[in-house]
C-alpha cells in the first residue's frame, strides 16, 4: 500500500529563515498532496495542498513543490515567524474515494 | 461558519463506563470522520461517514461505536475501554471524500481511560 516518508521530524530555525520540510510516497497513482499544521492543543489546519497536474503552488509566505517522477514533495516556509512553530504534516491520496496516506510528522520550531 | 464543534474537550472515563463524545458542523459537508490520535503521531483514520451512511470502519474494536444522527452530527459511543485508548479524538468533516479536498478538524477531546 501507500506509504509517505517525511523529513525531519525535529526543524529549527532561526526566525527569518526558511524552512523546509520533505516528503516521499511511494505509490505513482497519488495524485492529491496536502499539507496540514497542528498548533498544541488544537486539531490540524490545512495550510496548502496540491494536485498532480500542478508542478508548484504558492501562498504568500508558503509554497509546495511537487516533483511526479521522484515521487517528493516539499513544503517552503520563507521569513518564518514564532507562530510558524507548530507539528506539520504531509499526506498523500489517490482521489476521492481513497484515504489521505499521512506522513509521521515534522515539529517545526522557530527560536527568536 | 467552518468550524468544526468538539464536546467535551476532555474526558476521563473508568473502564466500565460508558461516555458519548459529540461532533457538529453547519459547513453542509457531506462527510464526516473520527480519528484518534496519539501523541506525536499523524492522525489514525477510524470511522467514514458518507451521507450519513457509515462508509468506512478501519477495523476498530466494536468498544468504539460511531453514530451519525443527521447530516450535522456526529457521534462516538465508548464502553468498556482499555488504557491504551487514551487518546486525542479528533472530528473532521469535508464536502467530498477526504482523498481530494480540504478536511475541516475540530479541536478534539482528550480521553483519558483509567
Amino acid at each position: 500500500g501507500e506509504n509517505v516518508e517525511q523529513h525531519p521530524s525535529t526543524l529549527s530555525v532561526q526566525e527569518g529563515d526558511s524552512a523546509v520540510i520533505k516528503c516521499t510516497y511511494s505509490d505513482s497513482a497519488s495524485n492529491y498532496f496536502p499539507w496540514y499544521k497542528q498548533e498544541l492543543g488544537k486539531g490540524p489546519q490545512l495550510i496548502i495542498d496540491i494536485r498532480s497536474n500542478v508542478g508548484e503552488k504558492k501562498d504568500q509566505r508558503i509554497a509546495v513543490t511537487l516533483n511526479k517522477t521522484a515521487k517528493h514533495f516539499s513544503l517552503h516556509i520563507t521569513e518564518t515567524q514564532p507562530e510558524d512553530s507548530a507539528v506539520y504534516f504531509c499526506a498523500a491520496s489517490k482521489g476521492s474515494n481513497y484515504q489521505l496516506i499521512w506522513g509521521a510528522g515534522t515539529k517545526l520550531i522557530i527560536k527568536p | 461558519d467552518t468550524e468544526v464543534t468538539q464536546t467535551p474537550k476532555h474526558l476521563v472515563m473508568g473502564m466500565t463506563n460508558k461516555k458519548s463524545l459529540k461532533c457538529e458542523q453547519h459547513m453542509g459537508h457531506r462527510a464526516m470522520y473520527w480519528y484518534k490520535q496519539k501523541a506525536k503521531k499523524p492522525p489514525e483514520l477510524m470511522f467514514v461517514y458518507s451521507y450519513e451512511k457509515l462508509s468506512i470502519n478501519e477495523s476498530v474494536p466494536s468498544r468504539f461505536s460511531p453514530e451519525c444522527p443527521n447530516s450535522s452530527l456526529l457521534n462516538l459511543h465508548l464502553h468498556a475501554l482499555q488504557p491504551e485508548d487514551s487518546a486525542l479524538y479528533l472530528c473532521a468533516s469535508s464536502q467530498d471524500l477526504p482523498g481530494n479536498t480540504e478536511a475541516f478538524f475540530g479541536q478534539g477531546t482528550r480521553l483519558t481511560v483509567v
